[in-house]
């Protein structure tokens, strides 16, 4: 069974850089898309963007240009780096597998991890 | 970037019922939507593709019907472990990939 799992520090400060990483075991990192989503407390899911196991990438507009997602095939990882953040960014930021010829829709997901951006 | 717009907000619904939950898009987004389940403390779970193809593993009391800009998913006889919140997502034009406001499915 494919298990995806989110890592990084859950406290960020204002102005400062957001970096999760997100490792893949139990199936097969190619030939995929990979996501992250977050979810502010309370509220609903915002996709951020994807990563092609190739390397291509995808982004939100509305991050206007702090996102980066990348991947590590050699470890069956990929990571989200944030810039910037403001409390906004608080949320809980969740990785995914994307299903489709352009990663559409998310059939596996890790169990999210909380990040809260304050001084 | 097209925006979805799930109704209700929330669903009183009582177990062995049925729950009828929608969804619209600002535009046409042809049978590119999917539903997600999601529990408390938990992450959302695929339910439906391709506006009504069943995620694997996923009852057949689940089933999503529509195109265009209307989409529905129908819960027939509600299950105890069937209270959450159901988000739909577009997947027609992007980016970005975009989610309805979720509707919360309750134990009347």
């Amino acid at each position: 069974q494919l298990q995806l799992q989110e890592s990084g520090p859950g406290l960020v400060k204002p102005s400062e850089t957001l970096s999760l990483t997100c490792t893949v075991s139990g199936g097969s990192f190619s030939s995929y898309y990979w996501t992250w989503v977050r979810q502010p407390p309370g509220v609903g899911l915002e996709w951020i963007g994807h990563v092609f196991y190739s390397g291509s990438t995808n982004y939100n507009p509305a991050l206007k240009g702090r996102v980066t997602i990348s991947v590590d095939t050699s470890k069956n990882q990929f990571s989200l780096r944030l810039r910037a953040v403001t409390a906004a960014d608080t949320a809980l930021y969740y990785c995914a597998r994307a299903r489709g010829s352009g990663g559409n829709y998310f059939d596996f997901w890790g169990q999210g991890i909380l990040v809260s951006v304050s001084s | 970037e097209i925006v979805m717009t799930q109704s209700p907000a929330t669903l009183s619904v009582s177990p062995g019922e049925s729950a009828t939950l929608s969804c619209r898009a600002s535009q046409s987004v042809s049978n590119n939507l999917a539903w997600y389940q999601q529990k408390p403390g938990q992450a959302p779970r695929l339910l439906i593709h391709g506006a009504s193809t069943r995620a694997t593993g996923v009852p057949a009391r689940f089933s999503g019907s529509g195109s265009g800009t209307e989409f529905t998913l129908t819960i027939s006889s509600l299950q105890s472990e069937d209270f959450a919140i159901y988000y739909c997502q577009q997947y027609y034009n992007w980016p970005p990939w975009t989610f309805g406001q979720g509707t919360k499915v309750e134990i009347k």
